[in-house]
């Protein structure tokens, strides 16, 4: 089974400020890989797919990049809605594995 | 409007057994695999179970295989989880997850329920 390692666990950025989040697979997923934004109380939330591709009506300041074993996650300028914690996914490899997820808390 | 509403959860005793349902409405659910993700309390996300659309290919995760069955109705528009043999380890938030296709086999979730909540402790 492929393992998937974000780092960091926590991340503290101040609003309007950059945030890069890191996601690493145990063994190559190609593209296969999703990124989720996860609120308190909340459903987990499609942000990103194919490693880059955003989902349905997700502001352009989330991109995402990487293929094989290293993925980001990068937020271009936070606004106060961003602050969550967030789950790479692969779907290369069967089962399909999540990380441990990275909270993204105020600075 | 495009949904997934879980219901079913609850405190059961370990060893007993639950039925967890979820109903989807809004897109055509026999188009799409299924899923079954869980979240225990203050910790991250666990794939569970899957079926794809035609439930000819369902699989599961090695700490419920054996123990759970994925089902799915498409003439009703939904998915059910049959948990039997449960242990207190099955505490969790369980969603149910849309795939973004119908085979099921390389799946990421574009569409999640709420949850329905899980306890099992005596």
């Amino acid at each position: 089974e492929i393992v998937m390692t974000q780092s960091p666990a926590t991340l503290s950025v101040s609003p309007g400020e950059r945030a890069t989040l890191s996601c690493r697979a145990s063994q190559s997923v190609s593209s296969n890989l999703a990124w989720y934004q996860q609120k308190p109380g909340q459903a987990p939330r499609l942000l990103i797919y194919g490693a880059s591709t955003r989902a349905t009506g997700i502001p352009a300041r989330f991109s995402g990049s990487g293929s094989g074993t290293e993925f980001t996650l990068t937020i271009s300028s936070l606004q106060s809605e961003d602050f969550a914690v967030y789950y790479c996914q692969q779907y290369n490899n069967w089962p399909p594995a999540f990380g441990q997820g990275t909270r993204l808390e105020i600075k | 409007e495009v949904q997934l509403v879980e219901s079913g959860g609850g405190l059961v005793q370990p060893g007993r057994s639950l039925r967890l349902s979820c109903a989807a409405s809004g897109f055509t659910f026999d188009d799409y695999a299924m899923h079954w993700v869980r979240q225990a309390p203050g910790k991250g996300l666990e794939w569970v179970s899957g079926i794809s659309w035609n439930s000819g290919s369902i699989g599961y995760a090695d700490s419920v295989k054996g123990r759970f069955t994925i089902s799915r109705d498409n003439a009703k528009n939904s998915l059910y989880l049959q948990m039997n043999s449960l242990r207190a380890e099955d505490t969790a938030l369980y969603y149910c997850a849309k795939d973004q296709e119908a085979a099921g086999s390389s799946p990421y979730f574009d569409l999640w329920g709420r949850g329905t909540l899980v306890t099992v402790s005596s």
